[in-house]
């Protein structure tokens, strides 16, 4: 258990939908990424957050948004979703803003668009 | 972009045998990690390599930085069923001050009893 929690572990919705999908770091962590993944694509990295305010985009499509609370959870928010949509999303938790810092996984939410 | 290639991409080797998987880029990186991903879960950190050279092992498990912190490899010795898994590597940007890690798309690793 890596104490990273991500709610729902299973989405299945229709294109032109919108979803959100939830993330608790672990205790005391302040940075929060964002990746999805993909059979053809791998792991990639959509966006970090560290105490609340954006510290780095990667590959985020302009449908989608995301935001950390003042709690530290952060929300991943998917809009107009199309079939190419469908992937594994991981949130990860880090202590350290640093670039050796370790990133403990969630189990990752699966959406799928039908 | 910098960007990581995995190789190979798949392998299925046999309980007991050697095997390794090579993690290569054209960017030169501060760190770099190997995470091992199991069906249904997320990737787990096995290590941190940062300097050039460096070698790490864990148990069956010997990992190694290139000199010039380009490339790195994975190498399992006497494989296990337990070690079948997606063995991915990242690298960290150099001379970066955010945090983004580069993955590559991994080695998906079958080990038959």
């Amino acid at each position: 258990d890596s104490g990273v929690t991500q709610t729902p572990k299973h989405l299945i919705t229709a294109t032109g939908q919108r979803v959100t999908l939830r993330c608790s770091p672990r205790s005391g962590d302040l940075s929060v990424y964002w990746y999805q993944q993909s059979l053809d694509q791998g792991l990639q990295f959509l966006i970090q957050y560290y105490n609340g305010e954006e510290r780095a985009k990667g590959n985020i499509l302009e449908r989608f948004s995301a935001q950390q609370f003042p709690d530290l959870h952060s929300e991943l928010n998917l809009s107009s979703l199309e079939l190419g949509d469908s992937a594994l999303y991981f949130c990860a938790s880090s202590g350290t803003a640093s670039n050796t810092g370790e990133l403990f996984f969630g189990e990752g939410s699966r959406l799928t668009v039908l | 972009t910098q960007l990581l290639e995995q190789s190979p991409q798949f392998l299925s080797i046999q309980e007991g045998e050697n095997l390794t998987v090579y993690c290569n880029s054209s960017s030169v990186f501060s760190s770099l990690q190997w995470y091992r991903q199991e069906p249904g879960e997320g990737p787990v950190l096995l290590v941190t390599v940062v300097t050039g050279g460096e070698v790490k092992k864990l148990k069956r498990l010997t990992f190694q930085f290139g000199d010039a912190r380009k490339d790195s490899s994975l190498h399992i010795t006497a494989a296990q069923p337990g070690d079948t898994g997606l063995y991915l590597c990242a690298g960290g940007p150099s001379g970066g001050s955010n945090y983004k890690l580069t993955f590559g798309k991994g080695t998906l690793l079958t080990v038959n009893p």
